[in-house]
């Protein structure tokens, strides 16, 4: 596609339910990054891929958070036993290269109630 | 964590006036870049400044880099109310990998018509 895609939109999840946030990235594009954005804050990284490997997941705040992307381009970002504290946009950033601009998604908005 | 402080957090200007916010970093970088982001959506990659450029020019934006005291600013000339947004500078570190992106915590630009 054109930009990169996000779904769902919005998810509203109760406390203690698994979700999974979905990044489909621009085709091609090798590197892959999530962030998580507070509400009122910056980004902050979560983790990144370099085509199916995750080269870096240091940013990934708990063992409850766990993110794939076993053919090197669709990404998955996997919360169990969410928690109110999980409430936050998660976006998805893809790049043709290291050192480039990214193209971010909408992102995803998670509600935990 | 975030990399760095922008300044000021929140700035409201006449339509047609020049808005300038500042971003201060912490460690060497290899580039700065700055972000734009609407109420509820994306971030858009706006311009990209490389450590070794001092200054950057795109359209109505006008982007400066001082690495001697680890700041740059971000200028819009001739404002318009479509440019209220939310504007990110992010960094990637001279060692990090992936090219990730530290960002600064935002200035929010409101433009009145």
């Amino acid at each position: 596609g054109a930009g990169v895609s996000q779904s769902p939109r919005y998810k509203v999840a109760k406390r203690g339910q698994d979700v999974a946030l979905r990044c489909d990235p621009i085709s091609g594009h090798v590197s892959l990054f999530w962030y998580q954005q507070a509400l009122g804050q910056g980004p902050e990284f979560l983790t990144y891929f370099q085509n199916e490997a995750q080269l870096d997941k240091s940013g990934l705040p708990s063992d409850r958070f766990f993110a794939e992307r076993p053919e090197g381009s669709v990404s998955t970002l996997k919360i169990q036993r969410t928690q109110q504290e999980d409430s936050a946009v998660y976006l998805c950033a893809s790049s043709l290269a290291a050192l480039l601009g990214y193209t971010f998604g909408s992102g995803t908005r998670l509600t935990v109630v | 964590s975030q990399q760095g402080e922008e300044d000021p957090q929140a700035l409201s200007i006449q339509e047609g006036e020049n808005a300038t916010m500042n971003c201060s970093y912490k460690t060497s970088i290899n580039n700065l870049q700055w972000y734009r982001q609407n109420s509820g959506r994306g971030l858009v990659h706006l311009i990209l400044i490389r450590s070794n450029e001092r200054e950057k020019h795109s359209g109505r934006l006008r982007v400066t880099l001082d690495t001697s005291k680890k700041s740059s600013s971000l200028l819009i000339t001739a404002s318009r109310a479509a440019d209220t947004a939310s504007y990110f500078c992010a960094t990637v570190g001279e060692e990090t990998s992936g090219s990730r992106l530290t960002f600064g915590e935002g200035t929010q630009l409101t433009v009145n018509p």
